[in-house]
């Protein structure tokens, strides 16, 4: 199994500004995506990040609000920027292999004031 | 287009019931995989399962048994003798083997154990 650690863990920011969240695993894995889960919400794919090239978006997604890197297998960030009140969630990192299970970081709990 | 249904918003139980959360979902694909998790009170999924579509066999862990059938789409997760830890939303995903591997999500059951 994977181990995921996020960083922060949690953050109250102000309008307008942004915050860049950082996802460490403690193996290389094949996949690496972000997750969004609004209060009382399932859990939202924001994207997939790709090693070296440019991460993967879902619909309602784009890389101006939400720029990801992934410089190598075990590392990835996703920024939130330009953030409002309606960016407060928790975003979660996850990781895994293609044929194996997919595990999930501990979160990181934003509140945009 | 790929779905996963979690009829059941919230289940409320008395400790020692068994509970049974329903799992039903869609795809195209032939092969696949199904998860369930666990998100406790304190926030962090917890991977329960995970089962390729190629194996219908039924599994049991301890308390935690999981019925998958091709043939209606579903994949409903019981719990026996329900205990109070057990209360939590529990998640039950899809993840397509082919176009990037992603995994979508039902919206979740909210179990409530009472002692």
């Amino acid at each position: 199994s994977a181990v995921i650690s996020q960083k922060p863990s949690r953050d109250i920011c102000q309008r307008g500004t942004s915050l860049t969240i950082q996802c460490q695993v403690d193996s290389q894995v094949t996949m690496m995506f972000w997750y969004r889960q609004q209060p009382g919400q399932s859990l939202t794919l924001i994207a997939t990040a790709n090693q070296g090239s440019e991460a993967t978006y879902e619909s309602g997604f784009v890389i101006d609000k939400f720029p990801i890197s992934r410089p190598n297998l075990t590392f990835s960030t996703l920024t939130v920027s330009n953030m409002s009140p309606e960016d407060s969630s928790i975003y979660l990192c996850s990781a895994g292999a293609i044929d194996n299970e997919q595990f999930f970081g501990p979160g990181t709990r934003l509140t945009v004031l | 287009a790929q779905k996963v249904t979690q009829a059941q918003t919230e289940i409320s139980v008395v400790e020692k019931e068994d509970v049974t959360l329903d799992c039903v979902y869609e795809t195209r694909d032939t092969t696949y995989y199904l998860f369930w998790y666990k998100q406790p009170p304190s926030g962090e999924l917890v991977f329960l399962i995970r089962r390729n579509s190629f194996d219908e066999q039924n599994e049991i862990s301890g308390r935690y048994s999981w019925n998958f059938q091709k043939s209606t789409s579903s994949f409903n997760f019981t719990i026996t003798a329900s205990q109070v830890v057990d209360s939590a939303v529990y998640f039950c995903a899809l993840r397509r083997n082919t176009g990037g591997f992603k995994t979508i999500f039902g919206a979740g059951t909210r179990l409530f154990v009472k002692a």
